[in-house]
């Protein structure tokens, strides 16, 4: 199957600090893409769909100037948490969807003090 | 908009016992339905998927789940469960003509010696 990578894996940061976590498309282009944020012990829920040259899709409650996407090539879409606080400590995930089948990234953990 | 129910939070079985996880979802239209394994601090590994055709789909790590219609549900099976099938189990619903992916709360699944 297709392949998705996220760099870095874990991430520790201050607070009022900015990270960004990179979501790679492998072995396939990805004109789409999405993240995924899911809280300890709970589900995932989309943030935002990711779209290669044009402005990212967030869904409703997701601040767009705290979660800024950027989505520069096919292969390549990037998340960056500004001014980022403890509540944002989380865990984040990306896909993508060459066809009818997501799939996922390893997922990266932001843990903001 | 699409849903998904998953009833059960938690489940332990004994090693060796067969497994139902249950999946209830909403959804006007034919959708795309699976079901996702997640071990403690990784990402989603794609255990089944349903789209079209026989209603009885089979998966990986001997997993396989039924796709019943009038009851909107499809609910993952395993015939004897191994201590390393403990994880948490995601079903998701996708929809033919769109890109996002909804997911359930989880179901959580201990193994018993």
């Amino acid at each position: 199957g297709a392949v998705v990578s996220q760099h870095p894996s874990r991430v520790i940061c201050k607070s009022g600090t900015s990270v960004k976590i990179e979501c790679r498309s492998l072995d396939f282009q990805a004109t789409t893409m999405f993240w995924y944020r899911q809280f300890p012990k709970q589900s995932l829920m989309l943030m935002a769909t990711s779209n290669e040259g044009s402005k990212a899709t967030y869904e409703q409650g997701v601040e767009k100037d705290k979660f800024l996407i950027n989505h520069a090539s096919l292969t390549l879409s990037t998340l960056t948490v500004t001014s980022a606080h403890p509540e944002d400590s989380s865990f984040y995930i990306c896909s993508a969807r060459p066809g009818n089948e997501q799939f996922f990234g390893p997922g990266t953990r932001l843990t903001v003090l | 908009a699409q849903s998904v129910t998953q009833p059960d939070i938690h489940i332990t079985v004994s090693e060796g016992a067969s497994l139902e996880l249950r999946c209830n979802y909403s959804y006007g239209a034919t959708p795309y339905l699976f079901w996702y394994v997640q071990s403690p601090g990784q990402g989603l590994q794609l255990l089944l998927k349903y789209f079209s055709g026989d209603t009885l789909v089979q998966g990986i790590k001997g997993f396989e789940a039924e796709f019943k219609r009038s009851q909107s549900s499809f609910n993952l099976r395993k015939p004897s469960v191994h201590w390393s099938d403990a994880a948490e189990y995601f079903c998701a619903v996708g929809a033919i003509y769109n890109n996002d992916m909804r997911f359930g709360a989880g179901t959580r699944l201990t193994v018993k010696p």
